[in-house]
């Protein structure tokens, strides 16, 4: 059984621009999740989707968006990127409920 | 405002002997909790967890403690192996019935000596 599937897995970006992470969740799973991990604020969460809609955000500003297709998978975008977003960011997904749930390996970002 | 925290962040143990990592936290909401280990370039692998009914979970080498009243929680690892050598993050959940929005503390750095 595949693991959760996070692309690209490395990336540069300049200041201005935006960027798009993919993931796509363990077969079977509906709940989608997504956390930045910074060394100085470590793993925050961002955003959860369950069938396509967002249940729960973060505390993080408008230009952190994110969607859910109907096959559970998920993309995050960052728009007008900040040095402050070079971060690794992982997509988690699970069943729902109190069931586990799975990381992916991350998308490390470098802004510029 | 850090609502999960975890003071240590690194440990040094020999290998066969126990480690015990702690955790604390603020939120007297937080109803689930949970342990995840990190290895470099890997996402966090789900350890254990705990629901704030119980005060003891066990599974193989592992074993997490929840002290409600002082708002702790600690993993003890027994016996402690090198391939245990990783981050180790603590989680807790405040959203009753789901697990989907975890607050994480910062990871404790734990090395098993040989």
């Amino acid at each position: 059984k595949a693991g959760v599937t996070q692309t690209p897995r490395y990336l540069i970006k300049t200041r201005g621009q935006q960027v798009t992470l993919s993931c796509s969740p363990i077969s079977g799973h509906r709940s989608v999740s997504w956390y930045q991990q910074t060394p100085g604020q470590g793993l925050q969460f961002l955003f959860e989707y369950f069938s396509e809609t967002q249940r729960n955000k973060g505390n993080f500003p408008g230009r952190f968006s994110g969607r859910q297709f109907s096959n559970s998978r998920s993309e995050m975008n960052v728009s007008t990127l900040e040095l402050g977003d070079s971060a690794l960011y992982l997509c988690a997904s699970s069943l729902g409920g109190t069931n586990t749930i799975y990381f992916g390996e991350g998308s490390w970002l470098t802004v510029v | 405002d850090q609502q999960v925290k975890q003071n240590s962040p690194s440990l040094s143990v020999q290998e066969g002997r126990i480690s015990i990592l702690n955790c604390d936290y603020t939120n007297s909401m937080f109803d689930y909790f949970l342990w995840y280990k990190k290895y470099p370039a890997e996402g966090p692998t789900f350890l254990i967890s705990i629901s704030s009914i119980k005060d003891k979970n066990e599974d193989g080498r592992f074993t997490v403690f929840l002290n409600k009243s002082a708002k702790h929680l600690s993993l003890h690892i027994v016996p402690s192996q090198p391939g245990d050598s990783a981050v180790y993050f603590c989680a807790a959940s405040a959203e009753r019935g789901s697990n989907y929005k975890l607050t994480f503390g910062k990871g404790t750095l734990l090395t098993v000596n040989p």
